[in-house]
C-alpha cells in the first residue's frame, strides 16, 4: 500500500514563474491537506480538500495560490508568479476520514531564485 | 488565539538517556492531539491522543495527554542515535479538520 506521494521532490523556479505541486493521497483516502514549512518553523496549514471540493482554505494566501483535487488524478497546489518568499517545503497529507490521523508525503522543496 | 507550544526547542542527550518532550496547547473545542517524528523527510505518525490519562506506548516511546492542564508529553527511554529528529505536536479541534502544529522539539542523540 503506497503512502502519500508528492512530486516533484525538488522544484526550482525563477521569480514570476508558476509552480505546480502534485499530491496523490494514500489508497482509500479522500481527504487531502496541504501544509507549508518554512526553515526552522512548524508546519502551517494551508488548505483542506475532498474530491472536487475545497473544504477549508483559511490558511491560503489570498493571491497567487490555488488548490484543487479533481475527481480523477492528484491534488494540485498551484503558485502563480512565485516570489522568493514562497521558497519552502510544501507537504501534503491525507486521511481516510475527516479529522482522522493525517499521513504525510515526502514534501516538495520549492526554491525560488 | 489558538496555539500549540512545544518545549524544549532543542535537546542534546547521550545514547541511553531518557527524554521527555512537552506540548502545551490552547485551543477551543479540543478534539485530538497528534505526535509526529520528522527527520529529513515526511513527518511520520507516532501517536494520536484523545482521552486524558491513557498512556499510549510503542516500543521505547510513550505518550500521555492531560486535558485538564492542556498538555501532552512524549517520553523516549534508552535513546538511540536513530531517535535524532524533530518531534512535532499537532492539535485538532472540533468545527474544523485542520491541525495546528507546534514548531517542534529538535532532539539530537549523541553516540
Amino acid at each position: 500500500n503506497a503512502g502519500v506521494m508528492q512530486n516533484p521532490r525538488h522544484l526550482v523556479r525563477r521569480r514570476g514563474q508558476e509552480a505546480r505541486l502534485r499530491c496523490s493521497p494514500m489508497k482509500g483516502h479522500s481527504h487531502v491537506y496541504w501544509y507549508r514549512q518554512l526553515p526552522e518553523e512548524g508546519l502551517k496549514f494551508m488548505v483542506y480538500l475532498q474530491k472536487e471540493n475545497i473544504i477549508d482554505e483559511s490558511g491560503m494566501p489570498k493571491e497567487r495560490f490555488s488548490a484543487e483535487f479533481p475527481k480523477e488524478g492528484p491534488s494540485i497546489l498551484r503558485i502563480q508568479q512565485v516570489v522568493r518568499g514562497d521558497s519552502a517545503a510544501y507537504f501534503c497529507a491525507s486521511s481516510q476520514g475527516a479529522g482522522e490521523t493525517q499521513y504525510f508525503g515526502p514534501g516538495t522543496r520549492l526554491l525560488v531564485l | 488565539e489558538d496555539k500549540v507550544v512545544q518545549s524544549p526547542l532543542s535537546l542534546v542527550v547521550h545514547e541511553g538517556d531518557t527524554v521527555t518532550l512537552n506540548c502545551s496547547y490552547e485551543v477551543t473545542n479540543f478534539r485530538s492531539l497528534l505526535w509526529y517524528k520528522q527527520e529529513k523527510k515526511a513527518p511520520t505518525f507516532l501517536f494520536m491522543l484523545t482521552s486524558s490519562g491513557i498512556e499510549k506506548k510503542s516500543g521505547r516511546l510513550s505518550s500521555i495527554l492531560d486535558k485538564k492542564e492542556l498538555f501532552s508529553i512524549l517520553n523516549i527511554t534508552a535513546t538511540q542515535t536513530g531517535d535524532s529528529a524533530v518531534y512535532l505536536c499537532a492539535v485538532g479541534y472540533s468545527g474544523t479538520y485542520k491541525y495546528i502544529f507546534g514548531t517542534g522539539t529538535r532532539l539530537k542523540v549523541l553516540a
